[in-house]
């Protein structure tokens, strides 16, 4: 059973530029969450995603920042007209739907934004 | 300070030694979880606790939890050099869905 996949892991863009950033979760996991980790700071949620709804995205920045997560396909977060504060690692973890009491949340290795 | 707050900040130790590590959070919570993440890797997830339990065990980890504190700590025990990592605490807010707050983290060094 793999895990959590994220592409690219590393992704240059120059400002201005669109960054597209890819999450397949684990097999038999419906719900998404993408975090932002800025360098020498803990993750910062953005948004939670079931299939096709987006349940929270009170991380997200009002502007620019989007999410999805496809009836098919990977959760996508896109990024456009990139500016050199975007530039972060970014986190995608999976889980099943949360339990009473909520369950682990299993993280990919991170797509790591440069902007030029 | 902010929910989440992990202390201290940097523990350098040797190898064998136990390491201690703790968390502050501000708000209830439904669990209380913690990761490893080595230098410019994907965060591993260790254990979770709930805020029903008290002590949970894995191996050489213990962790704790006293929600009349708002407080969790990590204790690695007969450490090793391959322990050094930064180990974030997340919490899942109550009413937050699923959500995770993570704490600014403690980056451990285990020498030999």
């Amino acid at each position: 059973n793999a895990g959590v996949m994220q592409n690219p892991r590393h992704l240059v863009r120059r400002r201005g530029q669109e960054a597209r950033l890819r999450c397949s979760p684990m097999k038999g996991h419906s719900h998404v969450y993408w975090y932002r980790q800025l360098p020498e700071e803990g993750l910062k949620f953005m948004v939670y995603l079931q299939k096709e709804n987006i349940i929270d995205e009170s991380g997200m920045p009002k502007e620019r920042f989007s999410a999805e997560f496809p009836k098919e396909g990977p959760s996508i977060l896109r990024i456009q007209q990139v500016v050199r504060g975007d530039s972060a690692a970014y986190f995608c973890a999976s889980s099943p739907l949360p339990g009473l009491g909520g369950n682990e949340q299993f993280f990919g290795p991170g797509t790591r934004l440069t902007v030029l | 300070s902010q929910q989440g707050e992990e202390d201290p900040q940097a523990l350098s130790i040797q190898e064998g030694e136990n390491a201690t590590m703790n968390c502050s959070y501000k708000t209830s919570i439904n669990n209380l979880q913690w990761y490893r993440q080595n230098s410019g890797r994907g965060l591993v997830h260790l254990i979770l606790i709930r805020s029903n339990e008290r002590e949970k065990h894995s191996g050489r980890l213990r962790v704790t939890l006293d929600t009349s504190k708002k407080s969790s700590s990590l204790l690695i025990t007969a450490s090793r050099a391959a322990d050094t990592a930064s180990y974030f605490c997340a919490s899942a807010v109550t009413g937050g869905g699923n959500k995770l707050t993570f704490g600014t983290g403690t980056q451990l060094k285990v020498e030999l």
